[in-house]
């Protein structure tokens, strides 16, 4: 079995705290992603990777960074968190044939006051 | 990508089998149907994908149609623990990266 495990299910922060989100995956996945998901604006993909020291903006990467030192970890970082970043954060890994079959850990709950 | 459209809502009887349609018309011929699902304050949990052919694996089916503008998942004995959202995507495969999940179906499975 796939598992993409992330490190905090809940999270509370405040509001310029700086923020890392791990995530790490078991099967020897190329690709690695982070997406936030918020209520009536579904999944959005802010960073993903598809290698060692690789990393890619997806469609609002604008603060946020990542980090991938190692081909089974993928760390977001909330650089200087905000309340607008409170929200839901989806970490997923995919083999690098089919992109699209992509695993997600369980989801961080990030609550920014 | 091709849009898709699913119902907003289905109910199932546990035990039943639960057939959730998907319609994609505009679906071109390297475009492969994938079909997710995400329970109440999970993570998404990819299920299936296919292209032209039908397709099994221990969680469900996929029936794609002939003209592939339409297809279903079954779940061919839902329990409670199906409950979710089913998302229904269109994509071309290995191309791309990001997933964009539409409304999708929430399926609610009864005792």
């Amino acid at each position: 079995d796939v598992k993409v495990t992330q490190s905090s299910r809940y999270l509370v922060k405040r509001t310029g705290e700086k923020v890392f989100l791990e995530c790490v995956q078991d099967m020897d996945h190329e690709n690695m992603f982070w997406y936030r998901q918020d209520p009536g604006l579904g999944l959005r993909l802010i960073y993903f990777s598809y290698d060692v020291k690789m990393k890619e903006k997806g469609d609002i990467p604008e603060g946020y960074s990542v980090s991938r030192e190692k081909k089974e970890r993928f760390s977001l970082i909330l650089e200087s968190a905000s309340t607008n970043q409170t929200s839901m954060y989806l970490c997923a890994s995919s083999p690098d044939r089919v992109r699209e079959t992509q695993y997600f850990g369980p989801g961080t709950r990030l609550l920014v006051l | 990508d091709a849009k898709t459209t699913q119902p907003t809502s289905m109910d199932c009887a546990e035990g039943r089998a639960a057939n959730l349609p998907c319609n994609h018309s505009t679906i071109s011929g390297n475009e492969y149907v994938y079909w997710y699902r995400q329970i109440h304050s999970q993570g998404p949990q990819y299920i299936i994908h296919g292209l032209k052919n039908n397709e099994t694996n221990e969680m469900a089916s996929l029936i794609i149609t002939e003209d592939r503008k339409s297809s279903t998942l079954i779940l061919p004995h839902a329990t409670l623990r199906d409950t979710a959202v089913y998302y229904c995507i269109v994509r071309v495969g290995t191309s791309g990266s990001r997933l964009t999940f539409g409304e999708g179906t929430q399926l609610t499975v009864n005792p």
